[in-house]
């Protein structure tokens, strides 16, 4: 089945605690990207990747790290949490977007979320 | 500046009736124009686009959408909702600048139908 797997689901963490939210895609997709819902702000993007190897910051960067060794993998990575890192995220995939003039519009493929909360 | 504005927060329809869910845009050039839903507990999933072409566009689980360019909207609709619709629906529109391709994303819009 295809599919975004994130992992963990839920996860409650202390402040300055580093941790890892995982993120696997089994479509070959070039393109992965990370995102936060909060209520009143809709999804924002962290961190996106158009391939293996590179990555580039979204909206708010601030406070998370990506890498993209491998093409279906993309995790994200918060060394130093703080509450205001309190959200629901979520990882997302598709074929490449596009570049240049031309803009490749395949959907987007989303995990099922990780609600973090940190204290 | 580019937008997408989803007018209302809640919808509310009575189960059987026609559903419709308010997104206007403002971006330069030719949008690319989304919908997205999330049901509880889940991550969005895509219900349908637009690219170019007829304006009224056909996705999942019964959904249309209709492209207005002169009212710059693309509203999603249904014509006669289930129960089971009730999600969280958001509006996106991807624009062709810079090597993101980012969606710009509303806010979204609850939806709630009743038996």
């Amino acid at each position: 089945e295809a599919q975004v797997t994130q992992n963990p689901r839920y996860l409650i963490t202390v402040t300055g605690k580093k941790l890892t939210v995982t993120c696997s895609q089994n479509m070959n997709h070039e393109y992965m990207s990370w995102y936060r819902q909060d209520p009143g702000l809709g999804l924002r993007q962290i961190y996106y990747s158009m391939n293996v190897e590179v990555t580039d910051k979204g909206d708010v960067p601030e406070g998370y790290k990506v890498s993209r060794k491998e093409k279906r993998n993309f995790p994200l990575i918060l060394e130093s949490p703080s509450p205001n890192q309190t959200s629901l995220y979520f990882c997302a995939s598709s074929l490449r977007p596009g570049t240049g003039a031309r803009i490749d519009n395949s959907p987007l493929h989303f995990g099922n979320g990780t609600r973090l909360t940190v204290t | 500046a580019q937008s997408v504005a989803q007018p209302e927060d809640q919808v509310n329809v009575a189960e059987g009736n026609p559903l419709t869910v308010k997104c206007t845009y403002s971006v330069s050039g030719n949008p690319y124009l989304f919908w997205y839903v999330q049901y509880p507990n889940r991550g969005l999933q895509f219900l349908l686009k637009y690219i170019t072409g007829d304006n009224l566009v056909k996705g999942s689980y019964g959904f249309e959408a209709e492209f207005n360019k002169s009212q710059t909207s693309f509203h999603l609709k249904k014509p006669s909702a289930l129960v089971s619709d009730s999600a969280l629906y958001f509006c996106a529109v991807r624009h062709n600048a810079g090597n993101n391709r980012k969606l710009i994303w509303g806010l979204g819009t609850s939806l709630a139908v009743n038996p």
